[in-house]
């Protein structure tokens, strides 16, 4: 199963949003909306922020939010914040019924 | 909330074995899908296996499949990973991962370090 695809780094002023794409195929992306995001920070563990494509888990802030285009998944953070600087990835179900990681993105506040 | 506590990790010579423990708490274990994901130092994620609520089914990644064997105890609530014939590149930060559904996973434990090395 290859890796989906991230854009390595992404950047933003406070107050912006940004968006992180993660591209996939019609045996993942395209096919099933199941698309989580996590964010991780240096040294700790990753922490789910999108799942079902768009869906927050309870806890996680309305400034984060996830779309889905074909093959291709998004997630939008508005209103940038210091406290976002973090790498994030993005996560598929797949065909194959096994799992499958974007190569990560690191996001800086600049 | 749910707690995730990886043990067993540590310093292993290629070649060697090393089994990691997950004990969990503060949730219905027996009710959920389990799954071990790692991360090489400085490296992205990589999921590696995942077993169903009674230990069945079991899938692995390409990378494991063969050297690494998933199981859990559901009356002790604990999830295991016995890694043999480890190598260099499975140097990586192990985290034990709780399945929200369909392979999005919504609790992961604090990781447990895995360095194979001579």
């Amino acid at each position: 199963q290859s890796a989906l695809a991230q854009p390595a780094s992404v950047s933003g002023s406070p107050g912006q949003s940004i968006t992180i794409s993660c591209t996939g195929t019609s045996n993942d992306i395209g096919r099933y909306n199941y698309v989580s995001w996590y964010q991780q920070y240096p040294g700790k563990a990753p922490k789910l922020m999108i799942y079902d494509v768009s869906n927050r888990p309870s806890g996680v802030s309305n400034r984060f939010s996830g779309s889905k285009s074909g093959n291709t998944a998004s997630l939008t953070i508005s209103g940038l914040q210091a406290e976002d600087e973090a790498d994030y990835y993005c996560s598929s179900y797949t065909k194959s019924v096994k799992g499958v990681f974007g190569g990560g993105t690191k996001l800086t506040v600049l | 909330q749910v707690q995730l506590v990886e043990s067993g990790g540590g310093l292993v010579e290629p070649g060697g074995s090393l089994r990691l423990s997950c004990a969990a708490s503060r949730f219905a274990f027996s009710d959920y899908y389990m799954n071990w994901i790692r991360q090489a130092p400085g490296k992205g994620l990589e999921w590696v296996a995942y077993i169903g609520k009674s230990g069945s089914p079991i899938k692995y990644a390409d990378s494991v499949e063969g050297r690494f064997t998933i199981s859990r105890d559901n009356a002790k609530n604990s999830l295991y990973l016995q890694m043999n014939s480890l190598r260099a590149e499975d140097t990586a930060m192990y985290y034990c991962a709780r399945d929200a559904g369909w392979l999005q996973w919504s609790d992961w434990g604090q990781g447990i370090l895995v360095t194979v090395s001579s």
